[in-house]
């Protein structure tokens, strides 16, 4: 079976400072690693993908890698900040692509 | 705002109800879904339409009943709901292959918030 997780399950961290959002997969036979970002009640932004060639990729104050071999995948957040207080979920892409396993989602609460 | 919209926002049913939930995307995507989130479980896959044909049905009851009459439209019909049926449920899109979008990356709507009572 495949299987997306995510440890920690909820993390607070001060402003200001870096957060690591681990990501691990069972099958190493991924097409792609999306990373999505989750406010309550709401739908999901998608952050971050990561094709299974690529290594990792940047927005801004993201970074998203991936290790195929080793079944992980890593979101860093630098200087966070409260409005990045949310629920960060990981997806992977199977063979298909277009069918997507989640992990259980990593809630993130920044202190001002 | 991703373009995907998704109406109603919120529905409470009754167990022998029937009632629809409609998606629409605006980013001239090919492939659209339904996915069911319920408390403390991950999201969950439920359909998959590819080009208006469904590819994927993943062990979902036949109370639910998707319907898409074109690439920009998807429906989730639903009757004889049980109450653990109540979830936020999901729709996206993604561009199959090709097109200026990275391939196959997902835009989700805001949900629907379902109350089976």
């Amino acid at each position: 079976k495949q299987e997306v997780t995510q440890i920690p399950a909820a993390l607070s961290v001060p402003e200001g400072e870096n957060l690591v959002l681990n990501c691990s997969f069972t099958d190493s036979a991924i097409y792609n690693l999306q990373w999505f970002r989750q406010d309550p009640g709401k739908g999901l932004t998608s952050l971050l993908l990561i094709q299974s060639s690529q290594r990792e990729q940047t927005s801004g104050r993201l970074n998203a890698s991936l290790d195929k071999s080793s079944g992980r995948s890593t979101l860093y957040i630098a200087a966070s900040q409260p409005g990045d207080s949310a629920t960060y979920l990981c997806a992977r892409g199977g063979a298909a692509g277009n069918k997507l396993t989640f992990g259980g989602g990593t809630r993130v609460l920044v202190k001002p | 705002e991703t373009g995907v919209t998704q109406t109603p926002r919120h529905l409470v049913m009754g167990m022998t109800n029937k009632k629809s939930l409609k998606c629409e995307q605006h980013l001239g995507h090919n492939a659209m879904y339904w996915y069911k989130q319920s408390a403390k479980k991950p999201l969950e896959l439920m359909f998959v339409y590819s080009l208006e044909e469904r590819v994927e049905n993943n062990s979902v009851p036949s109370r639910f009943s998707p319907e898409c009459p074109n690439s920009s439209h998807l429906f989730l019909h639903l009757h004889t709901l049980q109450p653990e049926d109540s979830a936020l449920y999901l729709c996206a899109s993604s561009q199959e292959s090709g097109g200026g979008a990275a391939p196959y990356e997902q835009y989700f709507g805001p949900g629907t918030r379902l109350t089976v009572t």
